[in-house]
This record gives C-alpha cells, structure tokens and sequence, in this order.
C-alpha cells in the first residue's frame, strides 16, 4: 500500500492555466519533497517543506502537517511546465508518491 | 547546487552481458546514495541503500547477486547488472544525500536507460 496519494494522476491544461496538484500522506514526517521529472527521465528536486509555503518563481508548495496534506500550485502555466511531478517524504529514504503527470497545451 | 552525474545516460546491451552504471556526486561528499528503478508509467523503486566503505542495503525482492552496488568512496557509486535479461530494462536512477540526518536533501542523477535485447 502506497502511503503517499496524489491527485489527480493525470492533467491536461490549457496553456495559462492556474493548476493545482495534491499529496496526502497517511504517516507523520518531518519534511516533504516535490519532484519534478521530465519526459527524458531526470528528476529535480522542487520543494522540501517543512511548514507553511514555499514560492519559486510561478510554483508555489504549500503543506499543512496536521492534515497530512500538501499541495503543489503552478501559476500561469506553460507547456514546458509539462512533466511528472511526484512528491514524496523522507526517512532514511525517500517515499513517493505515484506522481501526476501534467500536459500543458499550448 | 549540488550536482549528481550518471554514466552512461542509455546504454542497450545484449541479454547475458553485465552492465555497470556509475553515479556521481560531483561538488559534495555523499554519505549515502540510494538506487532506483522506474517502469513506464510508475513510480520510482527504491532497489537499495548505500553508504561508502560497507555493503549495500537491498530493498526485500531486490537480488543483490544481480544487482552489484559498490560504494568505493564518497563520491561514487556504482550499479553492476550482471547477466542482463530483457526484464532488467528499465530506467535507474541514484540519488546521493550530503549530511547525516533524515531531512538532508537528496540530489537525483540524471538517470540512466537500459535497454537489454
């Protein structure tokens, strides 16, 4: 059983759009990460959050540790936004979430 | 920002042969790099755990006999594929964590696709 859930799975969105993808996670953890991976397979590292919101550049993270919840905001979106965007937390590994992945259409 | 190499990005060998995938860490010293394996379409697998000088922690499922990971100093990894079969295609990728603690960040390589014919 997967102990981190995103939504949606999948997302298309126009170009411009405001989207929003969201984590849940069923275990208490002290950090978050979201992760972005394109379709050649290279992974970066987005955001590690702790508390609170993280903003950089038209990407906003935002987590709140008594819900269990996070969620990663993209403004004004853009077809090279497209990608798969994973969170997942860490113990002694990373945990991940199944990822969404995000068409943006021009 | 910390930088995390793979060698070689794609490699496509022939079923039998052994494959080695190196991984980097290229501006820190990395206590610990984890290796993973992604099918299409899913999530990443973490296939084993490895800090530098002592042997490699295999994730339950994962056969360390096939999948030799040998991590020589601080700031190399490496994966051994031994006698590939078309099942090991997959993309693997590492990541290596500076610092000893559970919130270090981890920096993903690139990752590398193997293609066994």
């Amino acid at each position: 059983k997967n102990e981190v859930e995103q939504s949606p799975q999948n997302l298309t969105a126009q170009e411009g759009e405001f989207i929003t993808i969201n984590c849940s996670y069923s275990v208490g953890i002290s950090a978050l990460h979201w992760l972005q991976q394109h379709p050649g397979g290279g992974i970066v590292s987005l955001f590690m959050l702790s508390s609170g919101k993280k903003k950089h550049g038209r990407l906003i993270a935002t987590i709140n540790i008594q819900e269990k919840h996070s969620s990663l905001h993209i403004t004004a979106s853009h077809p090279r936004d497209s990608a798969v965007y994973i969170c997942a937390y860490t113990g002694n590994q990373f945990y991940f979430g199944t990822g969404t992945s995000l068409t943006v259409i021009p | 920002g910390a930088v995390v190499s793979q060698h070689p990005s794609w490699v496509i060998c022939k079923s039998g042969t052994s494959v080695k995938i190196e991984c980097r860490s290229l501006d820190f010293q990395a206590t610990t790099m984890f290796w993973y394996r992604q099918f299409p379409k899913q999530s990443l697998m973490l296939m084993a755990t490895s800090n530098e000088g002592s042997k490699a922690t295999y994730e339950q499922g994962v056969e360390k006999d096939k999948f030799l990971i040998n991590h020589a100093s601080l700031t190399l990894s490496t994966l051994t594929v031994t006698s590939a079969h078309p099942e090991d295609s997959s993309f693997y990728i590492c990541s290596a964590k500076r610092g000893g603690t559970s919130t270090d960040t981890q920096y993903f390589g690139p990752g590398t696709r193997l293609t066994v014919l």
